[in-house]
């Protein structure tokens, strides 16, 4: 089955402070996602990637960058969080291009105080 | 911008019932058509994915398609309590280069 776990469950930061959710899949797959969930919003999309060292900007990419040095690892940054960035965040992975099934993170719930 | 419409609920249906669930969208070159469900506090996990036109049956789970009417539906045959969730509906495309847009969900509720 395929893998993929997101560092932090639940995370708690003040305004200002860098955040960084880590996510990793197992299963060598090329396309890794990051999402957040809100009320009423449903998912959203930040930022998603193709390949190591790529990243493409999503539908709400202010205030958030990425990072993927390696295949397996896909990072979300908070340069300087906000209190309208809490969310729930989830990661995704899926084999290609030509996949349309995602396979999710259980989430990091984030609050910023 | 591409849409996914769905009735955000709650659907409410006695335990043993079918429940419908219905979603529309956009983007008419759209290919690839998921169903996931989403029990409270979890993450999303997939349940059915459809390409063709017509019906595609997974035990008590029946994905619908009807690309002329740019409509996917759900149907979930003798509804289970353990069934109550948000379901999601997402569509992809190759000119999204398959990169699905969710709908904002529907919550159904099966009570006993």
């Amino acid at each position: 089955d395929v893998k993929v776990t997101q560092s932090s469950r639940y995370l708690v930061k003040r305004t200002g402070e860098k955040v960084f959710l880590e996510c990793v899949q197992d299963m060598d797959h090329e396309n890794m996602f990051w999402y957040r969930q809100d009320p009423g919003l449903g998912l959203r999309l930040i930022y998603f990637s193709y390949d190591v060292k790529m990243k493409e900007k999503g539908d709400i990419p202010e205030g958030y960058s990425v990072s993927r040095e390696k295949k397996e690892r896909f990072s979300l940054i908070l340069e300087s969080a906000s209190t309208n960035q809490t969310s729930m965040y989830l990661c995704a992975s899926k084999p290609g291009p030509l996949h349309g099934e995602l396979f999710f993170g259980e989430g990091s719930r984030l609050t910023v105080l | 911008q591409k849409e996914v419409e769905q009735n955000s609920g709650p659907l409410s249906v006695p335990e043993g019932a079918i429940a419908s669930l219905n979603c529309t969208y956009s983007d008419r070159g759209s290919q690839s058509f998921f169903w996931y469900r989403q029990y409270s506090g979890k993450s999303p996990e997939l349940i059915m994915f459809i390409y063709s036109n017509g019906d595609k049956e997974d035990g008590r789970f029946t994905a619908q398609l009807n690309k002329a009417s740019q409509y996917v539906s759900l149907l979930i045959r003798d509804s289970q309590p353990s069934d109550s969730a948000t379901y999601l509906c997402a569509v992809a495309s190759s000119g999204g280069s398959y990169i699905p847009t969710f709908g904002r969900g529907t919550s159904l509720i099966v009570h006993p």
